[in-house]
This record gives structure tokens, C-alpha cells and sequence, in this order.
């Protein structure tokens, strides 16, 4: 089985652009879940998604937003991009999210000038 | 509030001993935890779990002990490898705050020295 996977890989913005980053699941995953690293604050959870909806949602600003589509896939949006967003942002998969393993992603390495 | 602590950032090990690490939680609805390790630039690589009707979780050289009345978790590596060394996290989940979400320690750093 494929892993879970992420686009991009790198990434470049400058301020006050926005960015969207993509995540494909495990197949016959349905649960997503976003995470950010950094080195001051560790892992950071963002928000859950199962069958297109949000179960769950981390104290981030409401310029962090996610959705998920039929097929599992999920995509986050960051917008009006901010120095302190620069992080690897990591998508995890798992088949119901709920006492279930996540599966992590390889992340997207976001870099903010 | 940091639900979930790795108080050891780091931890040397000599190859072929035993090496433990340990995670304290203070949410009580926590009934899942999983182990991770991660080298840098990539994502975590799971390693083991345990829910919280167990006590103990066995997977070839990897031990995950739960205690409950003390809320901590230990991970145990025998014999401890050079290709051990990396950041582990440990993780929680469950409770309804916390449902669907993983809550992440800090990291310990183990460094396995041949």
C-alpha cells in the first residue's frame, strides 16, 4: 500500500500571500488530520477531518483552514501568510481517527520571507 | 497547558543496552497513546501503541508500560540500536476535548552510540 503523501515537498511565500498545501490519505483511510511543526512549539495539531466534515479543530487563527473531498483527499489553506507560519506541515491518515494510528505523511517544509 | 510532557530532551544510550523513554500525561480521559519516532525533515514514523486497558504492549525490541494511577508511559528499546537515534514523541488521545486529535510531547532526542 502507498504511504500517505504531500505537495508540495518545499515551499517559498512571502508575507501577506497565501498558500495551499494537498494531502492524499492511505487508500481505505477516511480520516485526516493536520498537524504544524516547529521547533519552538513541537507539534501543533491544526484540525480532523472524517467523510468531508470537521471533527476537530486545534487554537489556530481562522486564517488556517482545511477541507477534505469525497475521495479523502484533503487540502489546508493558509492565507495573509505571516514570518511565524514558516513550519513543516504534516498530514496524517487513519482509517477512523478515533483510538486509531495515525499514519503520517513525509510534510511540506513552508518557508515564509 | 501541556497536556502531554517528555521531560528529557535527550538521552545517550550505548549500543546494545537498554534504553527508556518516558512521557507523563494529566488529561485522565486520555485512552489511547502512541509512540513515534522522526528524523529530521521527515514525518513521524509510527512505532507502537497501547490503549488503556492494557498495561503493557509488546513489539519486537519496542516495550510501551502504562500506568495508569501515575498517568506515564515509558518505551523501552532492547537492545538499543544506532539506528535508534532519532527524536521520539510520544502521543495521547481521547476524552471529548481530545477526541480525533493526537496531543504530542515535546520530543526526546536519543543518541544509541556504537
Amino acid at each position: 500500500k502507498a504511504g500517505v503523501t504531500q505537495t508540495p515537498r518545499y515551499l517559498i511565500k512571502t508575507r501577506g500571500q497565501q498558500v495551499t498545501l494537498s494531502c492524499s490519505p492511505i487508500s481505505g483511510h477516511r480520516s485526516v488530520s493536520w498537524y504544524q511543526q516547529t521547533p519552538g512549539q513541537g507539534l501543533q495539531f491544526l484540525f480532523e477531518y472524517f467523510s468531508e466534515t470537521q471533527r476537530n479543530k486545534g487554537n489556530f487563527p481562522g486564517r488556517f483552514s482545511g477541507r477534505q473531498f469525497s475521495n479523502s483527499r484533503s487540502e489546508m489553506n493558509v492565507s495573509t501568510l505571516e514570518l511565524g507560519d514558516s513550519a513543516l506541515y504534516l498530514c496524517a491518515s487513519s482509517v477512523t481517527g478515533a483510538q486509531d494510528t495515525q499514519y503520517f505523511g513525509p510534510g511540506t517544509r513552508l518557508t515564509v520571507l | 497547558d501541556q497536556q502531554v510532557k517528555q521531560n528529557s530532551p535527550s538521552l545517550s544510550v550505548q549500543e546494545g543496552r537498554i534504553s527508556i523513554l518516558n512521557c507523563d500525561y494529566t488529561n485522565s480521559m486520555f485512552d489511547y497513546f502512541l509512540w513515534y519516532k522522526k528524523y529530521p525533515a521527515e514525518g513521524p514514523t509510527f512505532l507502537i501503541s497501547i490503549s488503556s486497558i492494557k498495561d503493557k504492549n509488546e513489539d519486537g525490541r519496542f516495550t510501551v508500560f502504562l500506568n495508569k494511577s501515575a498517568k506515564h508511559l515509558s518505551l523501552h528499546i532492547v537492545p538499543s540500536q544506532p539506528g535508534d537515534s532519532a527524536v521520539y514523541f510520544c502521543a495521547a488521545t481521547g476524552g471529548m476535548d481530545s477526541s480525533y486529535k493526537l496531543i504530542f510531547g515535546s520530543g526526546t532526542r536519543l543518541l544509541v552510540r556504537p
